[in-house]
């Protein structure tokens, strides 16, 4: 079954501080991972796209990484600030079907002052 | 601003009614997406055209239909409506490529609530 699963469920950190969100998938055939940043009541934003011979990529304060072999991935946040209170989406799409696209329940992240 | 448009922002109807969604994708991208947030099940991917043709199909139900026009904009009709379609409903968009790896852009969404 294709599947998506992410951890933590909920996290909080302290502004400026580092974190560490993970993906675990089993779609197969794999075409690609993205994370996408969702804040309460608003659209999900692009942070990263991933595709197999990818095991890396950056944007900004953001840094995905992507472990094909073992189907995992992770989100690492730098240096948080407080506009980074949002949930987190993993999710994974298979190769040459569109229909295709399943989600992962996200992570809630909160930064405290 | 991602430059989807989704129109109305709130929806309030009642049980075995039918409502029209509408979408306007960012100028240029020729595929839209429909999505449902819902706070049980979370994201799940309904249906994607691409220049006017279905391409594919997620958890879709029989009750719903969608359409993309000459113009781009799409449409998801959501028909006989339950209690359990109350959800966040996004429209996305993507450029002009064909293909999975094109970055996403997401509307504000639509908030469907049957009553």
């Amino acid at each position: 079954k294709n599947q998506v699963e992410q951890s933590p469920q909920s996290l909080i950190i302290l502004e400026g501080k580092n974190c560490t969100l993970q993906c675990n998938y089993t779609v197969s055939p794999f075409s690609n991972l993205r994370w996408y940043k969702q804040d309460t009541g608003r659209g999900p934003v692009s942070l990263t796209i991933m595709t197999f011979s990818e095991n890396t990529k950056s944007n900004g304060r953001y840094t995905a990484t992507l472990d094909a072999d073992t189907k995992q991935s992770s989100l690492h946040i730098t240096a948080s600030q407080l506009s980074d209170s949002a949930s987190y989406i993993c999710v994974v799409s298979a190769r040459s079907s569109a229909s295709k696209i399943i989600f992962g329940s996200g992570t809630r992240l909160s930064i405290r002052p | 601003d991602s430059g989807v448009t989704q129109t109305p922002k709130h929806l309030i109807t009642a049980t075995g009614q039918r409502v029209t969604l509408r979408c306007s994708p960012r100028s240029g991208d020729l595929s839209v997406y429909w999505y449902q947030q819902s706070l049980d099940q979370g994201l799940q991917f309904l249906i994607q055209y691409y220049n006017g043709e279905e391409r594919a199909k997620g958890n879709i139900l029989e009750r719903f239909s969608a359409q993309q026009f000459p113009d781009l904009h799409s449409e998801l009709n959501l028909s006989s409506l339950e209690l359990g379609d109350s959800a966040l409903y996004f429209c996305a968009s993507s450029g002009s490529g064909v293909g999975s790896n094109q970055p996403q852009h997401f509307g504000d969404g639509t908030r469907l609530s049957i009553l």
